[in-house]
């Protein structure tokens, strides 16, 4: 079993619509959580760390639910410029160094 | 503002030929890393170094070895190369704060072994 898991999509939305990803995690020592976007042929950018408590940044909200090993992400009112593959990762040290990735969710917004 | 560059950014090698994929990074950054990416994998940890002079394994180290030249430097190294290794392989570094980290990623480098 992979250590982080994302459905790999792809997830067509049309432009407004809400998406939600979920990533799964199977190492209870993981200690940060993070969101990554990655456009095509491009590197990873980091969109938002995850706390516990959730966090919101613009039409992106993410969270955390340990109980569970599950990190989401949401995003409202899509625009065509969300399209990109997102990537969930987590790492074992408080500093977030030396992550762990799944494989992406490729998301496409259609006009 | 160069952040991390990683040199060459395409490569063809014949199966068994050497080469060195190049970093640097210019945040003065303790940290760095190498991953290679693969369809249906994600990225996943070659090698790391937390710091000038130290170096450990990641997930996938066979087929390769790293060099942390200084601060600024750690290049990755196929002794001899195989049609496995084809991929795309990212550098990063990060700097450890208190607040936690952000890991800035080099924009790659395609691979292909034949």
């Amino acid at each position: 079993r992979k250590e982080v898991e994302q459905d790999p999509g792809p997830f067509n939305v049309p432009e407004g619509a809400t998406v939600a990803f979920n990533c799964t995690y199977s190492n209870s020592a993981s200690q940060s959580f993070f969101w990554y976007r990655q456009d095509c042929r491009k590197e990873p950018k980091l969109l938002m760390s995850v706390y516990s408590s959730g966090n919101e940044d613009g039409r992106f909200t993410a969270q955390l639910n340990r109980a569970s090993q599950y990190i989401s992400l949401l995003i409202r009112d899509s625009k065509l410029s969300d399209s990109a593959t997102y990537l969930c990762a987590t790492a074992k040290e408080t500093s977030g160094s030396r992550l762990t990735f799944g494989e992406g969710t490729q998301l496409t917004v259609n006009p | 503002n160069a952040g991390v560059t990683q040199t060459p950014k395409f490569q063809v090698l014949k199966t068994g030929q050497s080469m060195t994929l190049q970093c640097a990074q210019d945040m003065n950054h303790n940290s760095m890393y190498w991953y290679r990416q693969d369809p249906g994998m994600g990225l996943r940890l070659i090698y790391y170094s937390a710091s000038e002079g130290t170096t450990d394994k990641g997930e996938v180290p066979n087929g390769y070895n790293v060099s942390r030249l200084n601060k600024r430097e750690f290049s990755l190294r196929l002794e001899s190369a195989a049609p496995s290794q084809t991929s795309v392989y990212f550098c990063a570094s990060s700097v450890s704060r208190a607040s936690g980290n952000t890991i800035y990623f080099g924009e790659g480098s395609w691979l292909t072994v034949v």
